[in-house]
């Protein structure tokens, strides 16, 4: 079975600070996908940022990147230079293929707030 | 290129009674998914179909819940009868196929209040 643990339920941040969320995550498959969804209030899920696990470079999108410590199965996000547009849930997901389905689990999410 | 479309977004039903909503995934995505997300959690996959077949229901309430996707396009969920723990936001995704590492690109939503 796949799980998700995200351990800091809300988190706050200056506009233009840099924050980082954790994400740990465990699984027995070998080929794995990582991703960040953003979940503003009231709005549609989008996706943030997405990590192979295959690949070692740490994959980043803009103002956002994530640290991908295979071994600890660890996978933090980072957002530099907040905006108050980036309040909103975060939710960190591992995406694995099972026979003919593909499962995406998600963690319990982050409340992020960014205040001026 | 539009969205995935959802409707209704809110409803208020009473317990046993039944409801359903609806879903159209982004045009050309053979792979929809139906998710539970209860306040405060993550989504929790409830069904999962590609083109009109289901690969995964396995966390399908089934005694009350049942989907279908017809023509391999837009789908719907129903809940018959419903409880009080049913009350959810229930979100659909599309992918383009179901490939490991496939972008799910996910609706806004039906907001379910169950009384």
């Amino acid at each position: 079975a796949q799980t998700v643990t995200q351990s800091q339920p809300e988190m706050s941040v200056q506009e233009a600070e840099t924050v980082t969320l954790s994400c740990t995550y465990d699984t027995s498959e070998s080929n794995y996908y990582l991703f960040w969804y953003k979940q503003p209030p009231s709005r549609q899920m989008i996706l943030v940022i997405r990590q192979e696990a295959y690949k070692q470079q740490n994959a980043t999108e803009n103002r956002f990147s994530v640290n991908f410590q295979k071994a600890a199965k660890s996978f933090s996000l980072k957002i530099s230079d907040s905006q108050l547009g980036d309040t909103a849930m975060y939710f960190c997901a591992l995406h694995i293929r099972t026979g003919t389905a593909s499962k995406l689990t998600f963690g319990t999410g982050t409340r992020l707030q960014v205040t001026l | 290129e539009a969205g995935v479309a959802q409707s209704p977004r809110y409803k208020i039903i009473e317990k046993r009674q039944s409801v359903a909503f609806w879903c159209n995934p982004i045009s050309g995505h053979a792979t929809l998914y139906w998710y539970q997300q209860i306040l405060g959690q993550g989504p929790k996959l409830l069904i999962q179909f590609q083109n009109n077949g289901v690969v995964d229901d396995s966390q399908l309430p089934k005694d009350r819940f049942s989907a279908e996707r017809l023509k391999g396009v837009d789908s719907t969920l129903k809940i018959q009868p419903a409880k009080l723990e049913d009350s959810a936001v229930y979100l659909c995704a599309s992918s383009p196929h179901v490939l490991a590492g496939d972008t799910q690109y996910f609706g806004p939503g039906t907001r379910l209040t169950v009384l």
